[in-house]
């Protein structure tokens, strides 16, 4: 089943922070961060596991909170390269082998 | 350099055609995957790899194939089956699956148009 992200869009200026939001209603094993420019593909931002791992970039933060199965991305002092579409994608407990993604969040970060 | 590649970037082709989308990897992952992603929508998994010569349908299977005979090798066949094939293609790997812990990245993709 299809995660949920919230919001769908939001526009920034620069320097201003944001919080992406991923919602399961199935017991999650991992959630996967990326993001997105217009015609390109998807790049890797964060994994976070079930049990508190986390791998991905030194200017990314995210948490996952087991027991809402719901994960957040936490974009500060946002710059016009964080303009994007960012997808949150979640492996469940059932299925770890493969990810289900959300329908993606839209940045605009503007001067 | 190490990393994913998917040829062509453009692809065109008429109705009733079948065609193969090549993907390699040069990075020792285990795993690869097939995503399909329509304008202004989300990825959806088509084919998954986990070892070489074994693969298991994701959630958008019908009309595609795949193999597996090689590690670094992930190639999809779009058939005539396929209903509305017209779509961006990616392909990604994951050093040891996403079962394992794995992150997962993403080739450049294939832009597959078919009139």
């Amino acid at each position: 089943q299809q995660p949920v992200q919230s919001p769908q869009a939001v526009i920034l200026r620069e320097g201003e922070d944001a919080v992406i939001n991923c919602s399961s209603s199935k017991a999650l094993y991992s959630v996967h961060w990326y993001r997105q420019k217009h015609g390109e593909a998807p790049v890797f931002l964060m994994i976070l596991l079930k049990g508190g791992e986390q791998k991905g970039h030194e200017k990314i933060s995210a948490s996952f909170n087991e027991k809402k199965q719901q994960s957040s991305l936490y974009l500060t002092a946002s710059q016009l390269s964080y303009s994007g579409t960012y997808f949150c994608g979640t492996a469940t407990m059932e299925y770890g082998n493969k990810l289900v993604f959300g329908a993606g969040t839209i940045l605009r970060v503007k001067s | 350099d190490g990393g994913i590649t998917q040829s062509p970037k453009y692809l065109f082709r008429k109705e009733g055609q079948n065609v193969t989308l090549s993907c390699e990897q040069n990075l020792n992952h285990d795993a690869m995957y097939w995503y399909r992603q329509d304008p202004g929508q989300g990825l959806r998994l088509i084919y998954y790899s986990q070892i070489v010569n074994d693969f298991q349908k994701g959630d958008i299977a019908e009309g595609y194939s795949v193999s597996r005979e090689k590690k670094e090798s992930f190639p999809l066949t779009v058939t005539s089956a396929q209903k509305n094939p017209t779509a961006f293609y990616l392909c990604a790997s994951s050093p040891r699956g996403l079962a394992g812990g794995g992150e997962q990245y993403f080739g450049p993709g294939t832009r597959l148009t078919v009139t």
